[in-house]
């Protein structure tokens, strides 16, 4: 079984700051790890994933993540924040190989000021 | 282009009726998801399915079903609105089974209230 915690509901961060968004996981098989963004009033989108080979994972809009077995942690990293990345964040994991599905995290809205 | 729509976008319904939220892809994706998103709970899902007539229950299923006769549509229905099913819903979509691939495509959502 797999499951997702996402450290912090709510993390506010001034414009050009790092942004950190942290998620730990559980899962009994070696996992597959996902970031989503969600924008007001819309679905979510796939940001960045992580499934084998390298650990370290570029995504969309300057957004990266790092696999870390040994802490079974999947953070979220973005060195300079735009006003544009306010929105809400979810982590999610799934068990590897084929009929596999996505579970998800709580969510972190993520609030950027001037 | 291919996509993925629900409707409807917002519905308001007294407990007790019968409601069907609709989830149409163009994607021909097999597989097919209903999430419910609530505050402090994040995505949790519903039902799923691999292709035509299959069906599966995720972790929230009761009070919710869905039937699968094509590959574009997926409607969920609430056999009896309750106000715990206030929520917002989330269809979503995938090409492979393995979510090595490019993952879940979403729709917009629909929002509903029991009152």
């Amino acid at each position: 079984a797999q499951s997702v915690t996402q450290l912090g509901s709510h993390v506010s961060v001034s414009e050009g700051a790092l942004v950190l968004l942290r998620c730990n996981y559980s899962s009994s098989v070696p996992p597959y790890l996902f970031w989503y963004v969600q924008y007001p009033n819309q679905g979510l989108q796939l940001l960045l994933k992580y499934t084998t080979g390298a650990t370290l994972v570029k995504g969309i809009n300057g957004f990266e993540a790092e696999f870390k077995k040994s802490e079974t942690s999947f953070h979220l990293t973005k060195p300079s924040a735009h006003m544009s990345d306010a929105a809400e964040y979810f982590c999610a994991v799934s068990g590897s190989g084929g009929y596999n599905k996505l579970i998800f995290g709580a969510g972190t809205r993520l609030a950027v000021h001037p | 282009d291919a996509e993925i729509t629900q409707s409807p976008r917002h519905k308001i319904t007294e407990t007790g009726r019968q409601v069907t939220l609709a989830c149409h892809q163009t994607w021909n994706h097999n597989n097919m998801f209903w999430y419910r998103q609530d505050l402090g709970h994040g995505l949790r899902l519903i039902h799923y399915s691999y292709g035509v007539q299959d069906t599966n229950k995720g972790e929230v299923s009761d009070g919710y079903s869905v039937s699968r006769s094509n590959t574009e549509d997926l409607p969920l229905t609430l056999e009896s609105a309750a106000s715990s099913q206030t929520s917002v819903y989330f269809c979503a979509s995938s090409e492979s089974r393995d979510t090595r691939g490019r993952g879940y495509t979403f729709g917009s959502g629909t929002r509903l209230t029991v009152v």
